[in-house]
């Protein structure tokens, strides 16, 4: 069973479109974050929510936090080829007894 | 500032051996946690380690098994290996009080 949802699982679309990804569970997160992997490598941090309903821009990506804390997506405008990777969302979840609970992922490419 | 540092970045075993992997955390970060990573369950919680004591731990065999140094730098070790425990281990240092991982690039473990 996933603790956290991430939809779509696979997202392929050309370079200039915007897209959205979502990430979603039925319980309340202490703060949630937003990574970016690359074929090879770690996951790379990418944002931190904390506050429900707490909008972050980084340049063409827009996180926003649910209201009730159980919820997040990433907007990305204007899609470049760089984007292409694997976004991965994880909840600080001490509840579980472990710090951070991963959602599977949605894999992006963005094509020239 | 170096980031997380892991070694090996590959190896490869036969069944019924035993492998041991190693993390250098960010200079400063006193915590460090472990991740199972394969395209079929995502990214999976192994254990986190605080001052060389274990703070979590998921929900894996008692053959994956840690420990942290007091330098920070930690170990995880598998034993009688399975063809399932091939992966991406991952290992990401965190600083104390924070809800940011910062991850290395991960070792990739095959086993024949």
């Amino acid at each position: 069973t996933q603790l956290l949802e991430q939809s779509p699982q696979f997202l392929s679309i050309q370079e200039g479109e915007n897209l959205t990804v979502y990430c979603n569970s039925s319980s309340v997160f202490s703060s949630l974050q937003w990574y970016r992997q690359e074929p090879g490598e770690g996951p790379v941090l990418l944002v931190t929510v904390v506050t429900g309903g707490e909008v972050k821009k980084l340049k063409r990506l827009t996180f926003q936090f649910g209201d009730a804390r159980k919820d997040s997506s990433l907007h990305i405008t204007a899609a470049q080829p760089g984007d292409t990777g694997l976004y991965l969302c994880a909840g600080n979840w001490p509840l579980y007894g472990q710090n951070f609970v991963f959602g599977p992922g949605t894999r992006l490419s963005v094509l020239p | 500032k170096a980031g997380v540092t892991q070694t090996p970045r590959y190896l490869i075993k036969t069944r019924g051996q035993q492998v041991t992997l190693s993390c250098s955390p960010i200079s400063g970060h006193r915590s460090v946690s472990w991740y199972q990573q394969t395209p079929g369950q995502g990214l999976q919680f192994l254990f986190e380690y605080f001052s060389e004591t274990q703070r979590n731990k998921g929900n894996f065999p008692g053959r994956f098994s840690g420990r942290q140094f007091s330098n920070s730098r930690s170990e995880m070790n598998v034993s009688t290996l399975e063809l399932g425990d091939s992966a991406l281990y991952l290992c990401a240092s965190s600083s104390q009080g924070a809800v940011e991982l910062f991850f290395g690039e991960g070792s990739r473990l095959t086993v024949l």
